[in-house]
């Protein structure tokens, strides 16, 4: 149980475009999900927070004009990176938990997008 | 400065050697995990402890909770090249809601 999944993989995309990443719970519902950044060989890096049905919080220094994040559903949540950049270029994982379960501290991590812009 | 300072950054040991990797923090929090991540991969969850004191056992790997919940380790014993990977300790401060914050990450290398 408590499988995530993240949709693409990997994606190439030219500057200026926009990418949208995909993150579900497919065994369980999420309340709540996370988008994380990870540089090459640096640990990860908290972008926002989703809660399903309301806004995203962003952390510190994250564009959320830039970096739109939508949780829609309670298995289901977007990040589209807006006018990607060669600086936006990384890898992108996700994860959910389940606040309403006694082990609401617990994060289940998709296996993360790669993100290419060229 | 990060909330959790983990070491060593890196690590490269041989095949059967034994190792500690250490996670430490001046604030406490209500729960720690330690998680393993490959290359292109996402982390993968190891253990979680959520008592101070607490010790526990994964095979060759044990897992320490301070009795502060103030900092955290990491012990493998005859370590083999499959250990080789990412090892990230991540924690939720008591005043964090359930938002984990990460430390560093060790990455490990063990050669045959």
């Amino acid at each position: 149980g408590a499988v995530v999944s993240q949709h693409p993989s990997r994606v190439i995309c030219k500057s200026g475009t926009s990418v949208k990443i995909e993150c579900r719970s497919l065994d369980f519902q999420a309340t709540t999900m996370f988008w994380y950044r990870q540089f090459p060989k640096q640990s990860l890096m908290l972008m926002a927070t989703s809660n399903e049905g309301s806004k995203a919080t962003y952390e510190q220094g994250v564009e959320k004009d830039k970096f739109l994040i939508n949780h829609a559903s309670l298995t289901l949540s977007t990040l589209t990176v807006t006018s990607a950049h060669p600086e936006d270029s990384s890898f992108y994982i996700c994860s959910a938990s389940n606040l309403r379960t006694t082990l609401s501290y617990e994060q289940f991590f998709g296996p993360g997008t790669r993100l290419t812009v060229l | 400065t990060q909330l959790l300072e983990q070491s060593p950054q890196f690590l490269s040991i041989q095949e059967g050697e034994n190792l500690t990797v250490y996670c430490n923090s001046s604030s406490v929090f209500s729960s720690l995990q330690w998680y393993r991540q490959e290359p292109g991969e996402g982390p993968v969850l190891l253990v979680t402890v959520v008592t101070g004191g607490e010790v526990k056992k994964l095979k060759r790997l044990t897992f320490q909770f301070g009795d502060a919940r103030k900092d955290s380790s990491l012990h493998i014993t005859a370590a083999q090249t499959g250990d080789t990977g990412l090892y990230l300790c991540a924690g939720v401060a008591v005043y964090a809601g359930n938002m984990l914050t990460f430390g560093g990450g060790t990455r490990l290398m063990v050669k045959p």
